[in-house]
This record gives structure tokens, sequence and C-alpha cells, in this order.
């Protein structure tokens, strides 16, 4: 069964720093390509980042572009979102979730929640 | 980017109902269209990939049509646990982008 579980979200100050980090189990985590996304309240669903199972390529949309970087160890099976400059409206629910083909998620995990906020 | 309205906001049905729910992109783009279900505090659940591709364990009351600019999902028979927000989400281009939700009620 495929498991993943996010932790690494907490309260943070405007202008800090937060990794976050998805443990994942039950599949081959080097065959998927991986993605966080995000939840605000009130707003839309929202893919931040994006890796290949290999690592060497990722995408990042332009609200997080220069600010995040995901990456992931595949020795560890584990996906990681380090973020910085953060800013009141990075406050949302994050998602890990996987791609076993195309771009949809087929897996998610159950989030972790970060705020950020004075 | 390619912006994904869904309509209507908000469909009041009672069970037993069919329920189509409505997706249109700003930009014509293949089938890459997936459908989600998410229930308060849970994640989102795939149902549909590929337009009209049923994902694994997903009953048959569930189906998705469309291509081009207009993609529809519909319920045909409504049961109590499909009472929920679905999103649909191009998987097309990036950045992959979703719409702004139906949220399905019992009337």
């Amino acid at each position: 069964e495929v498991q993943l579980l996010e932790s690494g979200g907490g309260l943070v100050q405007p202008g800090g720093s937060l990794r976050l980090s998805c443990a994942a189990s039950g599949f081959t985590f080097s065959s998927y390509a991986m993605s966080w996304v995000r939840q605000a309240p009130g707003k839309r669903l929202e893919c931040v980042s994006s890796v290949t199972g290999s690592g060497h390529t990722t995408h990042y949309a332009d609200s997080v572009k220069g600010r995040f970087t995901i990456s992931r160890d595949n020795s560890k099976n584990t996906l990681y979102l380090q973020m910085h400059s953060l800013r009141a409206e990075d406050t949302a629910l994050y998602f890990c979730a996987g791609h076993s083909a195309g771009y949809y998620f087929d897996s998610w995990g159950q989030g972790t929640l970060v705020t950020v906020s004075s | 980017e390619i912006v994904l309205t869904q309509s209507p906001a908000t469909l009041s049905m009672s069970p037993g109902d069919r329920a189509t729910l409505s997706c249109r992109a700003s930009q014509s783009f293949s089938s890459y269209l997936a459908w989600y279900q998410q229930k308060p505090g849970q994640a989102p659940r795939l149902l549909i990939y590929d337009a009209s591709n049923r994902a694994t364990g997903i009953p048959a009351r569930f189906s998705g049509s469309g291509s081009g600019t207009d993609f529809t999902l519909t319920i045909s028979s409504l049961e109590p646990e499909d009472f929920a927000v679905y999103y649909c989400q191009q998987h097309s281009n990036w950045p992959l982008t979703f719409g702004g939700g139906t949220k399905v009620e019992i009337k």
C-alpha cells in the first residue's frame, strides 16, 4: 500500500525558513515523480513544485520560484521542500503527492500545516 | 498558464440524483484532465485521469468526458458518500493547475 507521511510544518515568522519532508513507503519511490501541492484556506489547490523520479528535473510555480527548492533522496525514500523567505500567503496545508504515470496525482499524504505569521 | 473554471460552484442534490459537473479551460489542450474528490479533513482522491479513465477502485457511477476546453464529470446516481468537493486538474502543461472546485451538497 502506498503511504506518504509529511512532517516539518509549523508556525514561522515572515521571512523565515522551513523544511518539509515526506517519507514514502509501499512502492518503488525512485520510479515516481513527486510533487508538493498546497491548499490555503478559501483558495484552490496549487501545485508548487514537482520533481522527476531521478531528481534531475524540477518545476516550480511562479509564486515560489527562487524561494522554494524541491529535492529527493531515493536512498531514503524521502521527498523534501526547502522553503525560504516565507510570506503570509504561503500559509497552507502542504500535501506530498505522487505520480505513477502522467502528471496527475494518484497518491497523497495527509498534509502538514505551514502557518506564516508574526 | 491554463486556467480552469468549474461550474456550478455548488450543486444541491439528493441521493439517487444524477450529477453533472463542468470544467472549462482557458485554452485548448488534449485530454490530460483529472478529477478529484475531497472530503473535509482529507486529502483529495483521484477519480478520473486522461479525461475519461477511472482510477483504481473508483466505482463505475463516476465517469468523465470531454476534450479541448470542455470537460464533464458525471455521477450517475449519487450515493451518500459522494457528497464532497470535486476538483478538476489539467496534467498537460506546467504549471499544473486546478479548478476552483464544485461542492456537491445534500439538498
